[in-house]
């Protein structure tokens, strides 16, 4: 099936280390998203990709990257990661308009020890 | 600016009963109204969406939501819950993105927690 697939489902990591989350999708959709939530909250976006152009959400720390090498990947990557940020992270793709859903993976949820 | 508000944090229902979870949204133009349900531990999967077709929306799972701009809700609703439904439910309107392209930018409401009970 058609999907996205994150990997990997568990990641724990210590205080400062960098860290990289991967996503990929088999939707061959354009657009890419990457969402932050944490416990009881509604996801918040952090970027996206539409092909290749990254568009940064206004209050997403710079400690936060991404990678998009080709339409089927994408990667989050967080610099020198803090308590504050473990939370599940959760990538999406869509087919660009507004009215398009968006489709999740199960999300990385993320440990900082 | 677009937003949703959804009425209710928890709702707790006993098996094989209605129902309701309610959503109210507020937009300048025509909106697209989707609902999506998320399991402990898992990713947002789509209910159903609304994109200015048919006001009553059919989704998966015996799910349905009524567009009614006049009271600028979406409320989903459901004949006999069951217990596998127990989850978090989000109302999510999309907003246009400026930049690239025509992109959806999900707007979530506060999410609704449904308990069922046996």
């Amino acid at each position: 099936d058609a999907m996205v697939i994150q990997n990997p489902r568990y990641q724990v990591t210590q205080f400062g280390k960098p860290v990289t989350l991967s996503c990929s999708q088999t939707l061959n959709h354009n657009v890419m998203y990457w969402y932050q939530q944490k416990s009881s909250q509604a996801p918040k976006l952090l970027f996206h990709y539409y092909d290749k152009d990254f568009n940064n959400e206004a209050d997403t720390p710079d400690n936060f990257q991404s990678r998009r090498p080709n339409t089927s990947f994408c990667f989050l990557d967080i610099r020198s990661p803090g308590l504050g940020d473990a939370a599940m992270y959760l990538c999406a793709t869509s087919q660009g308009a507004s009215n398009q859903p968006q489709h999740f993976g199960d999300g990385t949820r993320l440990s900082i020890l | 600016a677009q937003s949703v508000t959804q009425l209710d944090s928890h709702v707790s229902v006993s098996e094989g009963t209605p129902v309701l979870l309610r959503c109210n949204y507020s937009s300048s133009y025509s909106p697209s109204l989707f609902w999506y349900v998320q399991h402990p531990n898992k990713g947002l999967q789509l209910l159903l969406k609304y994109t200015s077709a048919a006001t009553l929306v059919k989704g998966i799972n015996g799910f349905e939501a009524e567009f009614k701009k006049s009271e600028t809700s979406f409320h989903l609703t459901k004949p006999s819950a069951h217990m596998s439904d127990a989850a978090e439910y989000f109302c999510v309107v999309s907003d246009l993105v400026g930049g690239s392209g025509n992109t959806g930018k999900l707007i979530f409401g506060q999410g609704t927690t449904l308990q069922v009970k046996p």
